[in-house]
């Protein structure tokens, strides 16, 4: 199985900075997504890593580190629509996508 | 319609009955999925499949049964539903079921409660 580690909440202000880490434990790595997902609704893609690296996307950046097993999710100013749970998944050796529990942000005016 | 569509949007059920969730996608998707989300547990995966005649156990298929007759459409039963099963169930599709930025999309989702 897979053991897939995000903070439970973070808090920040709106036009702030927040990083959001996951790390992982995996048998086979194939790419690791981001997810958001506001309450209420469904997941809707953020962003894909596969290769070491930043990868960045407006507002939005992701970055992964195979060998440490670790990724982030960096939200740049932070507007109050950011307030959601945001959804770290890593795909295995089988492509089988595994979540991680999801992390509650709460954007502040 | 476009995208996934699901239902129903939720359901109360009593312990014991049969259910079955509907899931259908227009995006020609070959792979399908079912997950239930359930508080601090984050989404898991249930059943899945691959293309369409075949299916596939996920991290928590007890309980659940699927079939994929076509590409379009991935039911999900629950022969006999008991209390523990109470949660939202997601359906996801993906252009393929490996390789490369194979994102999943996913439906509205099924709000389910057994009492």
């Amino acid at each position: 199985g897979q053991n897939i580690d995000q903070p439970t909440e973070m808090t920040a202000t709106e036009g702030a900075i927040v990083q959001i880490n996951c790390t992982y434990q995996t048998s086979g790595f194939n790419g690791l997504f981001w997810y958001q997902q506001h309450a209420g609704e469904a997941p809707t893609f953020l962003s894909y890593n596969v290769l070491d690296g930043l990868e960045e996307k407006g507002r939005f950046s992701s970055f992964l580190s195979r060998s440490k097993g670790y990724s982030y999710l960096l939200l740049k100013e932070l507007q109050m629509k950011d307030s959601a749970s945001y959804l770290c998944a890593v795909t295995s050796g089988d492509y089988k996508l595994s979540f991680g529990a999801g992390t509650t942000v709460t954007v502040r005016a | 319609i476009a995208g996934i569509t699901q239902a129903p949007t939720s359901q109360i059920l009593a312990a014991g009955r049969r259910m079955t969730l509907r899931c259908t996608q227009d995006m020609r998707h070959n792979a399908m999925y079912w997950y239930r989300q359930d508080l601090g547990l984050g989404l898991r995966l249930i059943h899945y499949s691959n293309t369409a005649g075949t299916t596939g156990k996920g991290e928590v298929p007890d309980g659940y049964s699927v079939s994929r007759a076509n590409t379009d459409d991935f039911p999900l039963t629950l022969a006999s539903a008991v209390p523990s099963q109470t949660s939202v169930y997601f359906c996801a599709s993906s252009d393929s079921a490996g390789g490369g930025a194979n994102e999943q999309f996913f439906g509205p989702g099924t709000r389910l409660t057994v009492l």
